[in-house]
């Protein structure tokens, strides 16, 4: 199976600030990356898919950038309903495989 | 509107067999794969399988296979995972989740509890 890293497990950060996740495959998995969000409770939602594509209704200060095996979540400006787990799937080769999560938390 | 609706939460002895459901709506249910997934609690997300309801073409994550079954039937738009025998290791919440490549709708979870 392909192996997905994230880092950091957790980031802790205030409202406002820049934030950068990253998640690293094992082998190249070309553009087929997504990245959810998932609150407590509830169920992940989308918010980026082939690695840089906004799914529809997402705000723009989310972007995602990379190729290969190396790829970037990242939130411009902080809002406070961003605080969340943030997971990336691989959905180049089945199994797909989540990184392990990125927990935003208040600084 | 896209829409999956899970069954409501479940809570089972070791040994009982169970069976959860995901009722889509809102696009055709023969043209989209449809998969299950696992998170234990306080964890990350696993992927346990997939169908496509057009030719029943199954996929099971190889962790998964022989533990699970995965169906759907057409007729009433549902997906469905099922144990035989549960394990206190089964304890988790189910997502079911439509393919479009990545996931694009996701059911709201079901809440599986395993407890002698």
């Amino acid at each position: 199976d392909i192996q997905m890293t994230q880092s950091p497990s957790t980031l802790s950060a205030s409202v406002g600030d820049r934030v950068t996740i990253t998640c690293r495959a094992s082998q190249s998995i070309s553009s087929w990356l997504a990245w959810y969000q998932q609150k407590p409770g509830k169920a992940p939602k989308v918010v980026i898919y082939k690695a840089s594509t906004l799914e529809t209704g997402v705000p723009s200060r989310f972007s995602g950038s990379g190729s290969g095996t190396e790829f970037t979540l990242t939130i411009s400006s902080l809002q406070p309903e961003d605080f969340a787990t943030y997971y990336c799937q691989q959905y180049d080769t089945y199994p797909w495989v989540f990184g392990q999560g990125t927990k935003v938390d208040v600084k | 509107e896209v829409q999956l609706v899970q069954s409501g939460a479940q809570v089972k002895k070791p040994g009982e067999s169970l069976k959860i459901s995901c009722k889509a709506s809102g696009y055709t249910f023969t043209r989209s794969w449809i998969g299950w997934l696992r998170q234990l609690p306080g964890e990350g997300l696993e992927w346990m399988g997939i169908i496509y309801p057009g030719d029943f073409d199954i996929r099971y994550n190889p962790s998964f296979e022989g533990q699970v079954t995965i169906s759907a039937d057409k007729s009433l738009t549902t997906a469905y995972l099922q144990w035989t025998r549960l394990k206190a290791s089964d304890t988790a919440i189910y997502y079911c989740a439509r393919l479009n490549g990545y996931n694009d709708y996701w059911g709201q979870g079901t809440l599986v509890t395993v407890s002698s």
